[in-house]
This record gives C-alpha cells, structure tokens and sequence, in this order.
C-alpha cells in the first residue's frame, strides 16, 4: 500500500537554522501533502505539491517532489521556535478518496 | 480555507459505552472523512463519506462504527461499544481539492 515514511524520526536544530525533512512513499500518487501538528492538536495543512510539480514554495517552506525515487522534502528555513511540531507528509492516488499518512517527523527548534 | 468544527473537544467514557462524535462543516461539502491518530502514532484513515453513502472504509472501521449526517449539516461518527484500545484523538476532514482536518476529538476509554 503507498505510505509515506518520514526521515528522521526525530530533528533537533538550533533556532534560525534550516531543518529539512524527508518523505517516501512506495506507489503512484496523485499529490502529495506535508501537515504540521503541535502536539496533541489538530492537524494543520502547510502545503500541497501535485505529482506533475517539482517544487513549490510557501513563505519559509521549500518542498520537492521526485517522483522517480518517489520521495519528497520539506524545508523550512531560517526555524524558529513555534516550529516546534510534528511534520508529516500524506499521499493521496486518483484510485481512492483516502490520505496515507506517514509517521511524521519530530522538529524540535532550541532557542 | 474551509472551516471544521469538532464536538466534544474531549470525551471520557467508559468501555462498553456507546460514544457519537460530531462534526460539523462550515460550508455545504459533499466528501466526508474520518481518521484517527493513536497517541504517538500515525492518523489513520477509518472511513470516507459521499453523497451520503460511505465510499470507502479501513479494516479498522468493523460493525463497531457507523457514519451518518442526521440533518444534512452535522457528520457523526458513532462507536457502539467502546473498548481500550478506541482511545484515540479523532479527526473529521471535508475535501476541497485537499482534505482540511478539524481540530479533532480526544476520546479516554477508561
């Protein structure tokens, strides 16, 4: 089944540093779509990046797509400490209406 | 970007009690979804929802679950007869081009 798989588990870095994210998935997609979560609320849509998309851009957020290697980063530059969250990517295929989420990434910025 | 709402924010039950969760969309949407997200874990998917009928379910949504939109407006997600392991922070989603998620249900099966 397509699943998105984030690396790392967990991410530590300084505040103003970038943090990058990694996602992949193992079947065709349709688009594929980072969340952020803070921890023990909801999920919040950061960005959506459609399979025939590269790259896309929102604010401090950098994401690529490679469909090839099936896989996917999130960048978020210049971190600052509200980052602090859970990030997950979540595919979607034009077969079925269902998100695939991955197991998220832990971001913690150090002040 | 289309709201959703979630009630209760917090549910606590006991096991073998039957709990509704409810959503309720701000505009008039047509595709419905339910996930759920174990603490720790990854959401899940558990059921979508079209033109009121379910298109799709998980093996995680049995006979203990069912879906409905009583008045047209509200979306609820029933479980019969909660167990331990259906304590879960739950998420109801409308489609949109992408799926928005409301700000969830945490249920305690005590």
């Amino acid at each position: 089944s397509q699943q998105g798989e984030e690396d790392p588990q967990a991410l530590s870095i300084q505040e103003g540093e970038n943090a990058t994210m990694n996602c992949s998935y193992k079947t065709s997609i349709n688009n594929l779509q980072w969340y952020r979560q803070n921890s023990g609320r909801g999920l919040v849509h950061l960005i959506l990046i459609r399979s025939n998309e590269r790259e896309k851009h929102s604010g401090r957020l950098r994401v690529t797509l490679d469909t090839s290697k099936k896989s996917s980063s999130l960048l978020i530059t210049a971190s600052r400490a509200a980052d602090t969250a859970s990030y997950f990517c979540a595919t979607d295929s034009d077969r079925d209406d269902k998100i695939i989420f991955g197991k998220g990434t832990r971001l913690h910025i150090l002040p | 970007e289309p709201e959703v709402t979630q009630t209760p924010s917090h549910q606590v039950t006991q096991m073998g009690q039957e709990v509704i969760l409810r959503c309720v969309p701000i505009s008039n949407h047509l595709y419905f979804y339910w996930y759920r997200q174990i603490l720790g874990q990854k959401v899940e998917f558990l059921v979508s929802f079209y033109n009121n009928e379910i298109s799709e379910k998980s093996e995680i949504f049995d006979d203990q679950f069912s879906v409905e939109r009583p008045d047209g407006s509200n979306f609820t997600l029933k479980i019969r007869s909660t167990k331990l392991e259906d304590s879960a922070m739950y998420f109801c989603a409308v489609r949109v081009g992408e799926q928005y998620f409301g700000p969830g249900t945490r249920l305690t099966v005590t």
